[in-house]
């Protein structure tokens, strides 16, 4: 079975301009969450969907958006993008969005703004 | 202000020895904590968790310790195997079914486990 998968892999953007990163659960799964990790910290909570329903959003400003399609695939969209946003993106996703342990994330996405 | 702390960011052991990573917390809603392990290219994968009901549980060579009146935790490898060496994170949360975005993530311990 394919795990979760993100694309693309590397990216290198330029300061104002927009992003879109790609997440695929596992088949089955139906929440999808996206997280940000900045070098030496933790992921930290950006968006949840289940059901392509949002039921979660982190402190995050919203030049961040994303959405999640009919099969269960996720797009995480930033624009105006920050050198400041230069991190690994990761997409986990899970049967359901609430057992914490129940998670599988992706490879992530490593974004770098010059 | 960090939640979750793991205050260091890297710990080298030999191979066959134990190997120690701590955690401690500040928020005492916290009762539900998980290790994830993460390799370099890879996304973090789920290792071990321990509810605040335990003051131990065990998987393996994957011991996890709860002291919560110091609001501490550490996850112990015995015997550490190179193939151990990897970024260990520790994760809180209200509850072991929460929403994601309560699980709070501890900035990572590096561990080299060398031959």
């Amino acid at each position: 079975d394919a795990g979760v998968t993100q694309s693309p892999t590397h990216l290198i953007k330029t300061r104002g301009q927009h992003v879109t990163l790609r997440c695929s659960p596992i088949s089955g799964h139906k929440s999808v969450s996206w997280y940000q990790q900045v070098l030496g910290q933790g992921p930290q909570f950006i968006f949840q969907y289940y059901e392509k329903e949002e039921r979660g959003r982190g402190n995050f400003p919203d030049r961040f958006s994303a959405r999640q399609f009919p099969n269960y695939s996720s797009e995480l969209n930033v624009n105006a993008l920050l050198l400041g946003d230069s991190a690994l993106y990761l997409c986990a996703s899970s049967w359901d969005p609430v057992t914490a342990s129940g998670y599988t994330f992706g490879s992530g996405t490593r974004l770098t703004v010059v | 202000d960090q939640q979750v702390k793991q205050n260091s960011p890297s710990l080298s052991v030999q191979e066959g020895r134990i190997s120690i990573l701590n955690c401690d917390y500040t928020n005492s809603m916290f009762d539900y904590f998980l290790w994830y392990k993460k390799y370099p290219a890879e996304g973090p994968t789920f290792l071990i968790s321990i509810s605040s009901i335990k003051d131990k549980n065990e998987d393996g060579r994957f011991t996890v310790f709860l002291n919560k009146s110091a609001k501490h935790l550490s996850l112990h490898i015995v015997p550490s195997q190179p193939g151990d060496s990897a970024v260990y994170f520790c994760a809180a949360t209200a509850g072991e079914k929460t929403s994601y975005d309560k699980v709070i993530f501890g900035p990572g311990t590096s561990l080299s486990v060398i031959p």
